[in-house]
């Protein structure tokens, strides 16, 4: 079965940086787009980042643009975040999820999450 | 960006009953949009996409409708594991919205 399984979260410093990974497994990885969302504490959902399977294409949330970066190795079956410049408004929980098959986006498999903690 | 309004905030139903839940987009979005499901404690899990399409392993009880700007997700017969938070998501366009979510609570 399709499984996602994130790491790196941590507690930083604002302005810090944090590198997120996601091992994936149970797929062909290198054949579905894959993305990011995140979740503030008791808020709701926030999609952050998105990734072509080819790598041909990467999308970003304006509030995170120019400082987050995503990539991945398939060769891995790995997804990274890069996340420079964090703020504390960047806290909370950040999933790697995998997109469904068909032309629309939606996210058909998340992993556990990785919490994320900008504080001074 | 189009803004996804879900409503009601909360939607108090009692067990067995129908709960029917509202989402709407500020355009039209065709049928790009999905359903997911959030427990406390858990990662949100796919309910429906494509606006009618039940993911697999969903229970029927769970339904989709609507295209356009106007969508609703029904659970009939409402079991004691239902009573949690619903999303709507659209992905007509970049960048990817979610609703505010709506909690189902027991009545």
């Amino acid at each position: 079965q399709v499984q996602l399984v994130e790491s790196g979260g941590g507690v930083v410093q604002p302005g810090g940086s944090l590198r997120l990974s996601c091992a994936a497994s149970g797929f062909i990885f290198s054949s579905y787009d894959v993305h990011w969302v995140r979740q503030a504490p008791g808020k709701g959902l926030e999609w952050v980042a998105s990734i072509r399977y080819d790598r041909s294409n990467s999308f970003y949330a304006d509030s995170v643009k120019g400082r987050f970066t995503i990539s991945r190795d398939n060769s891995k079956s790995t997804l990274y975040l890069q996340m420079n410049s964090l703020r504390v408004e960047d806290t909370g929980e950040y999933y790697c999820v995998k997109d469904g098959s068909g032309s629309a986006t939606h996210f058909d498999s998340w992993g556990q999450g990785t919490l994320v903690a900008v504080s001074s | 960006e189009i803004v996804m309004t879900q409503s009601p905030a909360t939607l108090s139903v009692s067990p067995g009953e129908r709960a029917t839940l509202s989402c709407r987009a500020s355009q039209s979005i065709s049928t790009n949009l999905a359903w997911y499901q959030q427990r406390p404690g858990q990662a949100p899990r796919l309910l429906i996409y494509g606006a009618s399409t039940r993911a697999t392993g969903i229970p029927a009880r769970f339904s989709g409708s609507g295209s356009g700007a106007e969508f609703t997700l029904t659970v009939s017969s409402l079991q004691s594991e239902d009573f949690v938070v619903y999303y709507c998501q659209q992905s007509n366009s970049w960048p990817v919205t979610f609703g505010q979510g709506t909690r189902l609570e027991i009545k």
